[in-house]
This record gives C-alpha cells, structure tokens and sequence, in this order.
C-alpha cells in the first residue's frame, strides 16, 4: 500500500464549477503538505504549503487538512479552462526530511 | 523569479550511451533533489543533498545511475549504461537552506529532462 493515495481522475467539469481534489496519507511523519499543479511538458509547480489542520486560502484555492483523519483537499473555486492540469499533493516527512508524492489528478476545465 | 534550470530539455539516444543530466538550482538553495517521472510510477525520489554532500540516494539504480553536485551552482545525474527502461522525464528540484526547519521547506521544480533510450 502507498502511503499517499490520490485518484489519478480524470476530473471534467464545466467553467465555473468548483472543484475538490483530495489525498489521504497513512505516515503520521507527514506533517507539511503541499499542492502542485503541473501543466503537460512542464515541472510541477507549487500552489500551497501548510502546516495546520484546518483551511489555508490563497485566492481561488483553498487547501484543507485534517491531520487526525490524516485526509487533505485541495478546493478550486470558479474553475478556469487554465486550470486544467495534473494536481499532485506531496507531504514531508519531517523524520526524513523529504517528499512524497501522490500520483496526481487530471483535472479538465471546460469552457 | 529565480527557477531551477535543466538541461538538455529532450534527449534521445541508443540504449548502452552515456547519459549526463544537468541542473543549476535557485540560487541560494542549499537542497537539491532527483525524481524520475513516469506514467506507471508516478514521482519517485532518486537522490537527495544538502549543502552538495549526498544524504539520500536509496532510490537511485547504484550500478547505473550516479548522481554528483561538483558545485552549488550545478548537480548531475548520469546514467551509464542507459537502458530503454530509463526513459522517462527527470526533475530536479532545490529547495532553500538555512533556518531550523531547513528539511521541511517545499521544493521548486525545473522543467525536466525528457529521455528517450532506443
């Protein structure tokens, strides 16, 4: 079993939806998390880094993390046909001092 | 805005060729790190430094694959002898020194290196 589970998708929804994407880990060391989004030909770029349980916004985005469900989302409001990419979540497990990745979602935007 | 430089961006060559990755990282960055990107693999962590020395490298093939940082401007990756089941994109990724909680800084991603061995 991994320790980071993602749904690989694919997502399609219409412009303007608003959409979830969602992790869940099983290393209680993971105790950073973060959002990248990367788009076809690209590195992954980072979106959001948090520590807390509990909601992190950052415009359209809000990243949400339940450490005791050990469970973390990722929220897009107003999708935008540039937001169509891959979301990948990471976590740092602070024993190791690195990263691991989910296997990302596709996420499509329609206009 | 300072970001990770890799080159060569596309590489194609024969299986059993030496094959050399470059990475310049944000400069200021003391963490530098190597993934290897696939469809059925996902991310996964080659190699690790901090402050050029290597810490981590568990995930890295040791009798093909070598990783080096000859500077703090510059890390590589090399394979030899590469083999059709190499391809795939490779990133590198720097992450900022300094502070106490230098291991829990997020990494900054260059584009990668998309291999093609033949």
């Amino acid at each position: 079993q991994k320790e980071v589970e993602q749904d690989p998708g694919p997502l399609s929804v219409p412009e303007g939806a608003i959409v979830s994407l969602n992790c869940t880990y099983s290393n209680s060391a993971f105790q950073y998390f973060m959002w990248y989004r990367q788009y076809s030909r690209k590195g992954p770029e980072l979106l959001m880094y948090t520590y807390s349980s509990g909601n992190k916004e950052d415009g359209r985005f809000t990243a949400q993390v339940d450490k005791s469900s050990k469970y973390i989302s990722l929220f897009i409001r107003d999708s935008q046909p540039s937001d169509s990419a891959t979301y990948l979540c990471a976590m740092i497990n602070t024993n190791a001092g690195k990263s691991t990745f989910g296997d990302g979602t596709t996420l499509t935007v329609k206009p | 805005d300072a970001r990770v430089t890799q080159t060569p961006r596309h590489k194609v060559t024969e299986m059993g060729q030496e094959v050399t990755m470059r990475c310049q990282p944000i400069l200021g960055h003391n963490t530098v790190f190597w993934y290897r990107q696939t469809m059925m693999q996902g991310l996964e962590l080659l190699a690790y430094f901090r402050n050029r020395a290597p810490l981590d490298d568990s995930g890295m093939p040791k009798d093909r694959f070598s990783a080096e940082m000859p500077d703090a401007t510059l890390a590589t990756l090399k394979i030899q002898p590469s083999e059709p089941r190499d391809s795939a994109v490779y990133f590198c990724a720097s992450g900022p020194g300094g502070g106490r909680n230098v291991r829990n800084q997020p990494q900054h991603f260059g584009d990668g290196t998309r291999l093609s061995i033949l």
